[in-house]
């Protein structure tokens, strides 16, 4: 069964301050990977896209990692803002479907205190 | 910032009403999606569409029906409204290339009474 598994559900931490959010997945045959940020009462934004063969990408104060191997990424947000209080989702897309069919982890909610 | 929005952005209706949720974009995207997503869990599939004219339902089963008449058009229509239909419904949108990012409506936020 394709799943994506995300941990911590919840992780509060003070500003200025790095963390790491993990995501697993069994998504098979794998496409990409992504990790979306959506705050609360809007929808996702991509933040990171990665392909098979891509083992990092990042955007800004975001630096995601891909283990292909492993089946196994992480979103890593360094000197942590009030405004990166959120909920992190990856997201992985499957290989061989016109559709290019996501699942969906149930993100990680991150509360950033000052 | 994505030129996709809902509409709606909060509705509170009560139960039997008929409700339909706006989604617009202005990208010219091809390919259109409703999610559904319940506080702390994930977006669940629940229609989707390729082009004018087409409309398939997704992994989750819903009530709602979608229609196509428009490429920037991609409205969801409840007939009759339930407390269980409750929950927020996003709407996303993407070129249609195989790999394409989805970008998202702000969502619309359903609460049946």
């Amino acid at each position: 069964k394709n799943q994506v598994e995300q941990s911590p559900q919840s992780l509060i931490i003070l500003e200025g301050k790095n963390c790491t959010l993990q995501c697993n997945y069994t998504v098979s045959p794998f496409s990409n990977l992504r990790w979306y940020k959506q705050d609360t009462g809007r929808g996702p934004v991509s933040l990171t896209i990665m392909t098979f063969s891509e083992n990092t990408k990042s955007n800004g104060r975001y630096t995601a990692t891909l283990d292909a191997d492993t089946k196994q990424s992480s979103l890593h947000i360094t000197a942590s803002q009030l405004s990166d209080s959120a909920s992190y989702i990856c997201v992985v897309s499957d290989r061989g479907s016109t559709l290019g069919r996501l699942y969906f982890g149930r993100g990680t909610q991150l509360t950033v205190w000052p | 910032e994505a030129d996709i929005y809902q509409t709606p952005r909060y509705l509170v209706i009560g139960t039997g009403k008929k409700i339909t949720l706006e989604c617009s974009q202005t990208m010219g995207h091809d390919k259109m999606y409703w999610y559904q997503q319940d506080p702390g869990m994930e977006l669940h599939l629940i229609h989707y569409s390729y082009g004018v004219n087409s409309t398939e339902k997704g992994d989750l089963s819903s009530e709602s029906t979608v229609s196509r008449i428009r490429t920037e058009h991609f409205p969801l229509t409840l007939e009759s409204a339930r407390p269980s239909h409750t929950s927020q419904y996003l709407c996303a949108s993407s070129e249609g290339s195989g790999e394409e990012t989805q970008y998202f409506g702000p969502g619309t936020r359903l609460l049946v009474l």
